[in-house]
This record gives C-alpha cells, structure tokens and sequence, in this order.
C-alpha cells in the first residue's frame, strides 16, 4: 500500500497570507489527524477527521481549520499567517484515532 | 499533568549499550501504547507498540508496559549510531491519541 502523501512539501508565505494543506491517507483509512510540531512546542494535536466529521480538536485559534472529503483525503487551512505558524505540519491516517498512526513526510511552512 | 510525560533528554549511550527510555501516563490515558523514531528532519516512524501489561520484544527493540504505576518503558539493545533520533513516546484515550515530547539519542561510536 501507498504511505500517506502530503502536498505541498515545502511552502514560504508571508504574514497575513493564508494557506491549504493537503494530505492523502493510506487507502482505506478513514481516520485523518493533523500535527503541528515545532523545535519548542513538540508535536501538538490540531484535529482529526473520521468519515468527513471532524471528532476531535485541539487548543489552536480558529484560524485553524481542516475538512476531509468523501474519499477520505483531508485539507488543512489556515489564514492570516503568523510569524509563529512557522512549523512542521504532520498528517497521519489509521483506522480509528485512538490506534495506530501512520505519519506522511510533512509540509515544511515558513512565515516570512 | 500532561497526558503523556518523557524526559527529554538529551541521552547519550555508547555504541553497543542499552539505550533505556521512559515515558509515564495521566489516568486520561489508558489502552493502547506507541514509540515512534523521529529522525532530523523527518516524519515519526512507529516502531513499536504495546497494549498489555509486560513485555514486547521485536529484534533490538524490547517495550515495556506497567499499567498499576503507569508507566512505559522502551529498551534498545546493542545501540547503534544509526539508532541515533527524537523517540516519541505515545499512548491512546478518549478516543485520542496523546504524545509525549521526546527524548533524543545520540549513541556515539
């Protein structure tokens, strides 16, 4: 089976800007979660989407958002960049949340 | 108290030794148990996982689980360079998936 793929691998933006994430689960998962890891705050849980409905959700302001669409393939956005936005943003699929995650290779975001 | 807690290091082993690293839980957490290798750069990679209580050994790697004092234990034998990354230490409840801040191995030849 194919690893979970996140597009686009690298991006620079500027403050104010917003940005789209994209991220493809292994097949047949339904459940996709979302991580934002940085050198100070380590890895911290945004949400994660089971079958297009959002089931949990982290402590991050609501310029933070994500969907999943029907084949499961899930999108981040976030708007009106921040200097501190600047991270590693991690999807991961599994079955269910609470069981074994498999991570994609990540989009490195930096805010200019 | 943070769900899942680690030392985070750094740790240092010499070639060949035993590379021991802990990881305690909250009562928030309480069913299944994962370490993940993360090296610079990169994506966590899951190594292990654990779900009962005792031991799990898969080539080098031996995980440790101990629900009465909470607590998780991952052991690598016969540390090698390679072996080298930031070990997440992580672990389910509520229908969520906590994780610990790592600790990072150097194992120096």
């Amino acid at each position: 089976k194919a690893g979970v793929t996140q597009t686009p691998r690298y991006l620079i933006k500027t403050r104010g800007q917003q940005v789209t994430l994209s991220c493809s689960p292994i097949s047949g998962h339904r459940s996709v979660s979302w991580y934002q890891q940085t050198p100070g705050q380590g890895l911290q849980f945004l949400f994660e989407y089971f079958s297009e409905t959002q089931r949990n959700k982290g402590n991050f302001p609501g310029r933070f958002s994500g969907r999943q669409f029907s084949n499961s393939r899930s999108e981040m956005n976030v708007s009106t960049l921040e200097l501190g936005d600047s991270a590693l943003y991690l999807c991961a699929s599994g079955d269910y949340a609470a069981d074994t995650q498999y991570f994609g290779p990540g989009t490195r975001l930096t805010v200019l | 108290q943070k769900e899942v807690e680690q030392n985070s290091g750094p740790l240092s082993v010499p070639e060949g030794a035993i590379a021991s690293l802990n990881c305690t839980y909250s009562d928030r957490v309480s069913q299944s148990f994962f370490w993940y290798r993360q090296y610079s750069g990169k994506s966590p990679e899951l190594i292990m996982s654990i779900y009962s209580n005792g031991d799990k050994e898969d080539g080098r790697f031996t995980a440790q689980l101990n629900k009465a004092s909470q607590y998780v234990s991952l052991l690598i034998r016969d540390s090698q360079p390679s072996d080298s990354a930031t070990y997440l230490c992580a672990g389910t409840g509520a229908n969520n998936l906590f994780f610990g801040t790592g600790t990072r191995l150097t194992v120096i030849p």
